[in-house]
């Protein structure tokens, strides 16, 4: 059972545009940033969105991050056959000393 | 370019320990924390711990805290990560993970080295 709660799959069809969502607690996403990866199947983790809703260098614009109160969401428009992939969501975890990641979103995109 | 390669697949025995390594390349190695996450197979992410490589202790998870050592040798450019007292559920895909500091997102990742544990 993973600290953070992420919906196990989402999908859409090209173009369209999709929320993913990450619940957690006070002593994670209300008190830390939230960071968010994409994990292509047999591939390292990459990071999408860095502290709520920066996207770090080359990722497009289509993907946005935001944060309220215990939850985040990713959205992603104008979805694409390439973002079929896995996204966690991550933050620190104070009552644990740890970060918590969530156990990720199956993307489809039919 | 700021690459982080890893050490090759393992396999041990329960009760065996494994060693790791993560080489850094392209940046400044003493500027940045060196997470350490893992895999297993068909699962999510879990933090295992991170390495200071300008120096200090390391900062592990709860949950490994009585068997995972994580050192960095600066002249190297290289942390390791030892994992002592393996069971079958220590099965997994390990990755090192760069962050600019101790809060701060894993924006560079290793490429993952397999840990097989099985009799």
């Amino acid at each position: 059972q993973s600290v953070l709660i992420q919906p196990p799959s989402a999908s859409g069809t090209p173009g369209q545009r999709v929320t993913l969502s990450c619940s957690g607690i006070t002593s994670n996403i209300r008190s830390y940033t939230i960071n968010w990866y994409q994990q292509f199947a047999g591939a390292a983790p990459n990071l999408l969105i860095d502290s709520n809703n920066q996207r770090p260098s080359g990722v497009p614009d289509r993907f946005s991050g935001s944060r309220s109160g215990t939850s985040a969401s990713l959205a992603i428009s104008g979805l694409q056959s390439e973002d079929e992939a896995i996204y966690y969501c991550a933050a620190w975890d104070d009552s644990v000393n740890a970060w918590v990641f969530g156990g990720g979103t199956k993307l489809s995109v039919l | 370019q700021v690459q982080l390669v890893q050490s090759g697949a393992e396999v041990r025995k329960p009760g065996a320990s494994v060693r790791i390594s993560c080489e850094a390349s392209g940046y400044k190695f003493t500027n940045f924390f060196l997470n350490w996450v893992r895999q297993a197979p068909g699962q999510g992410l879990e933090w295992v711990g991170m390495s200071v490589p300008r120096g200090g202790s390391g900062d592990y998870a709860q949950k490994f805290q009585d068997r995972v050592v994580m050192t960095a040798d600066t002249s190297a450019n290289t942390v390791y990560m030892e994992l002592t007292s393996l069971t079958s559920e220590d099965t997994a895909i390990y990755y090192c993970a760069r962050a600019a500091t101790s809060l701060g997102a894993f924006d560079i990742w290793g490429q993952g080295t397999v840990v097989t544990v099985s009799s």
